[in-house]
């Protein structure tokens, strides 16, 4: 049961410019996302988070923004570095159950 | 702090065999979490373990077990092992206390199955 889906497996984009990642969802029940970095041969690391109650979340150069109405989320990278090409999960979670259902992952390509 | 430890990295073994991964969750994470990462299907969840205690279950056959100690540490062990059972198995702790949160992942163990 694929709840979340990420439909672009890579993203290529020039150093300096935005990486915009997207993130589908079917569960209406999902109150919680978060968006995960990978590098290969390491495990996922954490990099912004977003609850149902907001529509936007910025940390540095990254902001997620959530289309609740949609089911639609997304990652904005302004400016985009050499340094964050990784592969790129989106994760939800539904209210008061500790399962997170992961997308399957975007490959970001930052060319310098 | 110390963080989430899986052991071994790699690992091969031949069909039919079992085998047991290992995590050691951050110190005053209380639960553990457990995904199979495989080529274009993300990361698919296993089980969760809280207080020695599995509290959530995802789809996969019982071939596939886990258990908790008291220290928190997880073990989680495949029985008679298939060729579709290679992949990146990937540990997780997190501590559940606030209600916003996530997960801390260890470096995975690759199992490769011949």
């Amino acid at each position: 049961d694929q709840q979340v889906k990420q439909n672009s497996p890579s993203l290529s984009v020039q150093e300096g410019r935005i990486s915009i990642l997207n993130c589908d969802y079917t569960n209406s029940m999902f109150d919680y996302f978060l968006w995960y970095k990978k590098y290969p041969a390491e495990g996922p690391t954490f990099l912004i988070s977003i609850s149902s109650i907001k529509d936007k979340n910025e940390d540095g150069r990254f902001t997620v923004f959530l289309n609740k109405s949609a089911k639609h989320l997304s990652l904005h990278i302004v400016p985009s570095q050499p340094g964050d090409s990784a592969v790129y999960f989106c994760a939800a979670r539904r209210v008061g159950i500790n399962k997170f259902y992961f997308g399957s992952g975007t490959k970001l390509n930052v060319k310098p | 702090k110390a963080g989430v430890t899986q052991t071994p990295r790699y690992l091969i073994k031949t069909r039919g065999q079992q085998v047991t991964l290992s995590c050691s969750p951050i110190s005053g994470h209380r639960s553990v979490s457990w995904y199979q990462q495989t080529p274009g299907q993300g990361l698919q969840f296993l089980f969760e373990y809280f207080s020695e205690t599995q509290r959530n279950k995802g789809n996969f056959p019982g071939r596939f077990s886990g258990r908790q100690f008291s220290n928190s540490r997880s073990e989680m062990n495949v029985s008679t092992l298939e060729l579709g059972d290679s992949a990146l198995y990937l540990c997780a702790s997190s501590d559940p206390s606030g209600d916003l949160y996530g997960y801390t992942f260890g470096s995975g163990t690759r199992l490769t199955v011949v």
